[in-house]
């Protein structure tokens, strides 16, 4: 998993909290992704940056606020969040495709993220 | 729009016996079908792609799948599982004319569980 890292692993904190998720991918690529993975439910795409520009906003909430710095690292900064936001945030990785050429995403551990 | 259906909650097999996870998708075109593993307290990993082409699809520790356009299925199969096969599986769907769009729609996964 050297591939794709996330930090921290876990996270709990309050409604009021600020915090951010970092992710950072080791494999050359230039897409980068955020999702949510809550329990009994299928994976949520929210967001999407193809060199550094965003390019895909899947209705999320504005107490979500994703940074893409350089094509190599992803942030997803967090506040005010509410207890239903509780889940395990998973960054991914791909080449960005060209043509007809399709590329399959890499994906970090995660970050269990807890609200209280 | 894109959706993929896991009918199977879990799957319990034998060690030894042949395993079979299933997934039907719905799309406007031709799907890119996917299949991917998630371990306990690690991220996706990916097994293999459909595209075009064959419709047998070969990936990786001997799983394997088939594409079936008149039954809108993507079925992942393995000859013989192995205890270490137990995980979280996610099918998901693409649908590439969705131009510009890089969301993948996941199943909601299917628990393997191989009994020793």
């Amino acid at each position: 998993e050297t591939g794709v890292t996330q930090t921290p692993r876990h996270l709990v904190m309050g409604m009021t909290n600020k915090k951010s998720l970092k992710c950072e991918q080791h494999l050359g690529h230039n897409a980068m992704y955020w999702y949510k993975q809550s329990a009994k439910k299928p994976l949520e795409l929210m967001f999407v940056y193809n060199f550094k520009e965003q390019t895909e906003n899947n209705s999320v909430p504005s107490r979500f606020s994703p940074e893409c710095p350089n094509s190599s690292h992803l942030f997803l900064h967090l506040h005010t969040l509410q207890p239903e936001d509780s889940a395990l945030y998973l960054c991914a990785s791909s080449q960005v495709e060209t043509g007809e050429r399709l590329y399959e995403q890499y994906f970090g551990p995660g970050t269990r993220l807890t609200v209280t | 729009a894109q959706s993929v259906a896991q009918p199977e909650d879990q799957v319990n097999v034998a060690e030894g016996n042949p395993l079979t996870v299933k997934c039907t998708y719905s799309v406007s075109g031709n799907p890119y079908l996917f299949w991917y593993v998630q371990y306990p307290n690690r991220g996706l990993q990916f097994l293999l792609k459909y595209i075009t082409g064959d419709n047998l699809v070969k990936g990786s520790y001997g799983f394997e799948a088939e594409f079936n356009k008149s039954q809108t299925s993507f079925h992942l199969k393995k000859p013989s599982a192995l205890v270490s096969d137990s995980a979280l599986y996610f099918c998901a769907v693409r649908d590439p004319t969705g131009a510009g769009s890089y969301q993948l729609t996941f199943g909601k996964g299917t628990k393997l569980s191989v009994i020793p």
